[in-house]
């Protein structure tokens, strides 16, 4: 099936620090969802991603669609203590619209 | 607008047993999927319900069931527990089939001794 691997697969940096994750895959995703889980928590839905090229934002978030379709990129700007957790990627697989998830990226600000 | 819950939040069973979970999706939502998530395996799809009818199923033994109620409510059933089952399962509901967005509720922390 199809597999989707995150980088880095941890960060740690300084509170104000701008972070950059990617999520790639060797096929082709149509949609692609960003999650964040706090610990003990359940992921919850940051931005999602439904065309190739697409850039949105939510806040101090921005994630695109990659051209290719086989790959997405998170960025948070001006990082703060509440942005630790897990970011995951996911998206549906193509012939059975499973979601798949990412491998995850741990975040660590400190101050 | 309520979120999805899950209940128990925290559950220890012994091996051999058995468990149920319950998950109540956002009002409107149609659509349940469960998943496993262990530090080893991450986040791992279980199965997902539609109109009380399994659209989906991943590669898990048969020992893993559920099923989804007229009203959209799920149930998740896991027989003859084994260690390896210890994990946090999360629910997650949507609106139409699950293709896409998705909301997650808490989950259910399983402890198997």
């Amino acid at each position: 099936g199809q597999q989707l691997n995150q980088s880095p697969q941890s960060m740690f940096i300084q509170e104000g620090e701008d972070v950059s994750m990617n999520c790639t895959s060797s096929s082709i995703f149509n949609t692609w969802l960003w999650y964040k889980q706090d610990p003990g928590e359940g992921p919850v839905l940051l931005i999602a991603l439904y065309k190739a090229g697409e850039l949105t934002s939510n806040g101090r978030l921005t994630a695109q669609f990659g051209i290719t379709r086989k790959d997405s990129f998170l960025n948070i700007s001006a990082s703060i203590p509440s942005d630790v957790g897990i970011y995951f990627c996911a998206g549906p697989e193509y012939n059975t619209d499973k979601l798949i998830f990412g491998t995850g990226t741990r975040l660590q600000v400190f101050p | 607008k309520a979120g999805v819950t899950q209940t128990p939040r925290y559950l220890i069973k012994t091996r051999g047993q058995q468990v149920t979970l319950s998950c109540s999706p956002i009002s409107g939502h149609r659509s349940v999927s469960w998943y496993q998530q262990t530090p080893g395996q991450g986040l791992q799809f279980l199965f997902e319900y539609f109109s009380e009818t399994q659209r989906n199923k991943g590669n898990f033994p048969g020992r893993f069931s559920g099923r989804q109620f007229s009203n959209s409510r799920s149930e998740m059933n896991v027989s003859t527990l084994e260690l390896g089952d210890s994990a946090l399962y999360l629910c997650a509901s949507s609106l139409g089939r699950a293709r896409g967005t998705q909301y997650f509720g808490p989950g259910t922390r399983l402890t198997v001794l």
